[in-house]
């Protein structure tokens, strides 16, 4: 039971370059976050998932893309990288209802670098 | 938008001394509020929550504490522990009908041996 992945765990771009962090989690966790985490600011929603085949937007969705193709995978996409999103980026989980619905379970996070 | 606001930024104790960390929220909404703990290169983790029905909640040396009115709540680390530096956050949402947790801006505490 590995709870919640992410990959890759570094990755630096260039401006205008593209790339996709995947999310996966094995809980059958309905509910899936992509939070963004720089110095100062906390933990920052960017886009959510309630479900397969849906999402959302959060506090900071712009520059950013989601997809939830599968209940287990949630990803996150950067069509035109640019410096300000240069960050750490944490996916989390949780699970609909029952005991601790609302803990949120997170991976160990992306850091990203964009030049 | 819903907003969680957190203070000090950065907090210094000497070890053995209390902590003490604040949140206000704004969304009247929100009823349920976690902490979380985030150690220098982790991950976030859950170390206390609190519900809207109850005002304090205690968990040996951390105690949560709410005021709904106020929208209030805070963080109490009693008789702190070199271990107990890290990055606090404080978060709020809704238990029912809402699928968004919303956090602060974060806690450095520095715990002086």
């Amino acid at each position: 039971n590995a709870g919640v992945t992410q990959t890759p765990k570094f990755r630096v771009l260039k401006t205008g370059q593209s790339m996709t962090l995947l999310c996966a989690q094995d809980m059958n966790h309905e509910y899936m976050y992509w939070y963004r985490q720089d110095p100062g600011m906390g933990l920052r929603l960017i886009h959510y998932s309630v479900g397969e085949g849906t999402t959302a937007k959060g506090e900071v969705p712009d520059g950013y893309n989601v997809s939830r193709l599968k209940k287990q995978n949630f990803l996150l996409g950067l069509e035109s990288a640019a410096p300000s999103q240069t960050s750490v980026y944490f996916c989390a989980s949780r699970q609909y209802q029952g005991s601790g619905a609302n803990v949120l379970t997170f991976g160990a996070g992306s850091r990203l670098t964009v030049l | 938008g819903e907003n969680v606001e957190q203070h000090p930024s950065t907090l210094s104790v000497q070890e053995g001394d209390s902590a003490v960390i604040k949140c206000t929220y704004s969304d009247s909404a929100s009823n349920y509020f976690p902490w979380y703990k985030q150690e220098l290169g982790k991950r976030p983790q859950l170390i206390i929550d609190i519900r809207s029905n109850v005002g304090e909640k205690k968990d040996q040396r951390i105690a949560v504490t709410l005021n709904k009115t106020a929208k209030h709540f805070s963080l109490h680390i009693t008789e702190t522990q070199p271990e107990d530096s890290a990055v606090y956050f404080c978060a709020a949402s809704r238990e029912t009908g809402g699928f968004k947790t919303i956090f602060g801006a974060g806690t450095r505490l520095f715990v002086k041996a």
